[in-house]
């Protein structure tokens, strides 16, 4: 079965300092790779995806992500994070077989101003 | 565009009874979603529609979940009877295979008591 662990629960960081989560999954075939952001209050948001080609892709407001194959992992990185980005971050995983999304636990990321 | 609308925002109800969410997906998306999120986890895929028909149900609780999308356009998630362990927010999603990308309602919270 397919899985998607992200591996810390609450991060709580000051602003400016740098922010890793991170994600692994388990699935065999091809997949699409995500994070997913909720504000407080407010729906889903893509953050940023990654499908093919150059393994290092930038999403919106700084955020990127690395997907290591052989690690199965695509963790997110912001160089200095800002109070704005308190939010919840899910990374999911599109399995290309059934088009089913699979979400992580998610992390809770509280920046103190 | 218009995103993915869902109603009622809010719902609570008491044990037992029963109780229905909407969803209108964004146009011309084939693929619906609803998910569970109980507070404090990810989401949870509940069932996954390709334009009229189920792709998956294999989360949903047979015994008093249903959904339908009669005409592959807008969907409805029904509870009956209700637990205390419903409580969650119901999120809907769509997408399309062009896309490959899960766009997400604001969601409808539910609190069983």
């Amino acid at each position: 079965a397919q899985s998607v662990s992200q591996h810390n629960h609450h991060v709580i960081l000051s602003e400016a300092a740098s922010l890793e989560l991170g994600c692994n999954y388990s699935y065999g075939g091809t997949v699409n790779l995500f994070w997913y952001v909720q504000y407080p209050g407010q729906h889903l948001q893509l953050l940023l995806k990654y499908f093919s080609g150059d393994p290092l892709v930038k999403g919106i407001k700084g955020f990127e992500a690395e997907f290591i194959k052989s690690k199965f992992s695509f963790n997110l990185r912001k160089p200095s994070v800002q109070w704005s980005d308190t939010a919840e971050y899910f990374c999911a995983v599109n399995a290309f077989t059934g088009n089913q999304f699979y979400f992580g636990t998610g992390t809770s990321l509280t920046v103190i101003p | 565009e218009a995103g993915v609308a869902q109603s009622p925002r809010y719902k609570i109800i008491e044990k037992r009874q029963s109780v229905a969410f909407w969803c209108n997906p964004i146009s011309g998306h084939a693929t619906l979603y609803w998910y569970q999120q109980i507070l404090g986890q990810g989401p949870k895929l509940l069932i996954q529609f390709q334009n009229n028909g189920v792709v998956d149900d294999s989360q949903l609780p047979k015994d008093r979940f249903s959904a339908e999308r009669l005409k592959g356009v807008d969907s409805t998630l029904k509870i009956q009877p209700a637990k205390l362990e419903d409580s969650a927010v119901y999120l809907c999603a769509s997408s399309s295979p062009r896309i490959s990308e899960a766009f997400f309602g604001q969601g409808t919270r539910l609190t069983v008591v």
